[in-house]
């Protein structure tokens, strides 16, 4: 199995531009996540999705949007990039929320805003 | 808002020596979660305490929960080059937060 897939693997942008970051899991998980990971401030949840149709904000998601596709896929999107947002972003998984679940991560999407 | 402190932020053993980290909440926590993240990759799940003074131990590895549910520690004994990475601990209250970490660095 693959468990939680990542695209792309590292990203750099121009201040102002745009992408999504695609994250998809195949071990039929209800609830998806992303974090972004900075030096010193461990991971930080951007939004997170309980169940498929459903999301909600994390500690930080300003400049950040989420689509939960379905229940397998959950992209993340910044519209208009800042210098601030680079970081290394992971989507994680887990069976449901509430913390009692362990996250399953993927292998992480580095971006550089420039 | 609730906040999950670690310490210490890093730690440099030569090889045999003993490790420990710490995680610290301001409000108890339902459950603990442990993750180790090797460099350059991502963070993967090692155990989950639950239950008030509870200890848990995976080979060298031995996990603790506070009596009180406010803290918890991982202790490594006799480090091997194996070891090397951050530890995260994640607390459960109201909402679920990852400890800042603790980078290891083993010295052959």
């Amino acid at each position: 199995n693959a468990g939680v897939t990542q695209t792309p693997k590292f990203q750099v942008l121009k201040t102002g531009q745009s992408m999504t970051l695609q994250c998809a899991q195949d071990m039929n998980h209800n609830s998806m996540y992303w974090y972004r990971q900075d030096p010193g401030m461990g991971l930080r949840l951007i939004y997170y999705s309980a169940s498929e149709g459903t999301t909600d904000k994390g500690e930080v998601p300003n400049g950040y949007n989420v689509s939960r596709l379905n229940k397998r896929e959950f992209s993340l999107r910044l519209e208009s990039a800042a210098p601030s947002q680079t970081s290394v972003y992971f989507c994680a998984s887990s069976v449901r929320t509430g913390g009692y679940s362990p996250l399953h991560f993927g292998n992480g999407t580095r971006l550089t805003v420039t | 808002g609730q906040q999950v402190m670690q310490i210490p932020q890093y730690q440099h053993v030569q090889e045999g020596e003993d490790f420990t980290t710490y995680c610290n909440s301001s409000t108890t926590l339902s459950n603990i979660q442990w993750y180790k993240q090797r460099p350059g990759g991502h963070p993967v799940f090692l155990i989950q305490l639950v239950k008030s003074g509870e200890v848990k131990k995976q080979k060298r590895l031995t996990f603790q929960f506070g009596e009180a549910k406010k803290n918890s520690s991982l202790h490594i004994t006799a480090t091997q080059t194996t070891d090397v990475g951050t530890y995260f601990c994640a607390g459960s209250g109201n909402q679920f937060y990852f400890g800042t970490g603790t980078s290891l660095t083993v010295i052959p």
